[in-house]
């Protein structure tokens, strides 16, 4: 079936390491994001890839690195430079151009102890 | 920077009865995108509902209707017969060409159905 897959689902880091959260997925979709969710609150945008080899920020990509290597890859890492990094992460892709569905995967639980 | 704006924090529902959540949006792109999510307690992000800005008839989806009133730039999402499973918090999002159609997200309401 397609659909986006993130890894792990729950993470726990103690302060100053980074982590890197995996997210793939094979709806062979151009465009691919990378949110952020606090609880009780919305989605914000850390980074987006509209293209292999090409990436842009979003409204807090502070703290945060990706890599866009392969069409179907978009990995992000949570470095140490976060001062806040507890969040659900969660990872979505879409067709390229226009207004299309954001198709999400299941989420990542990242707990720094 | 646009905004998506929800102002019902939380909202409790009668099972069976209908319940309308508010948006407003407030884009100038003549095209653009809205959308609804239901986000439930596991955190998975369901797609509900889409409405384009050149669509001249209002989104149905089942249970779900979106109430677009494009002079007043409101999205308001309508769901029909409540649910138990209808209990989880909703999203309403838009994407337009000036914003390379990235989705920006409201901050959400919470709905609570009652037995």
């Amino acid at each position: 079936d397609g659909g986006i897959t993130q890894s792990p689902k729950y993470l726990f880091r103690k302060e100053g390491q980074n982590v890197t959260l995996s997210c793939e997925q094979n709806l062979n979709h151009d465009a691919m994001y990378w949110y952020r969710q606090d609880p009780g609150q919305g989605l914000r945008l850390i980074y987006y890839s509209q293209i292999v080899n090409d990436f842009q920020k979003g409204d807090i990509a502070e703290g945060y690195s990706v890599s866009r290597e392969k069409k179907e890859s978009f990995p992000l890492t949570v470095t140490s430079a976060q001062k806040n990094p507890t969040a659900f992460y969660l990872c979505a892709s879409k067709l390229a151009g226009g207004t299309g569905e954001l198709f999400f995967g299941e989420g990542s639980r990242l707990t720094v102890l | 920077a646009q905004k998506i704006t929800q102002t019902q924090p939380g909202m409790f529902v009668q099972e069976k009865e209908a319940v309308t959540l508010d948006c407003t949006y407030d884009t100038s792109d003549q095209s653009y995108g809205l959308f609804w999510y239901k986000q439930p307690s596991s955190g998975e992000m369901i797609f509900l509902i889409y409405q384009g800005s050149y669509d001249e008839q209002n989104a149905t989806e089942g249970r779900y209707s979106l109430n677009f009133q494009k002079a007043r730039k409101s999205a308001n999402l309508v769901i029909s017969a409540s649910q138990l499973g209808d209990s989880a918090m909703y999203f309403c999002a838009e994407s337009y060409y000036s914003n390379d159609y990235k989705l920006s997200f409201g901050a959400g309401t919470t709905v609570t159905v009652r037995a």
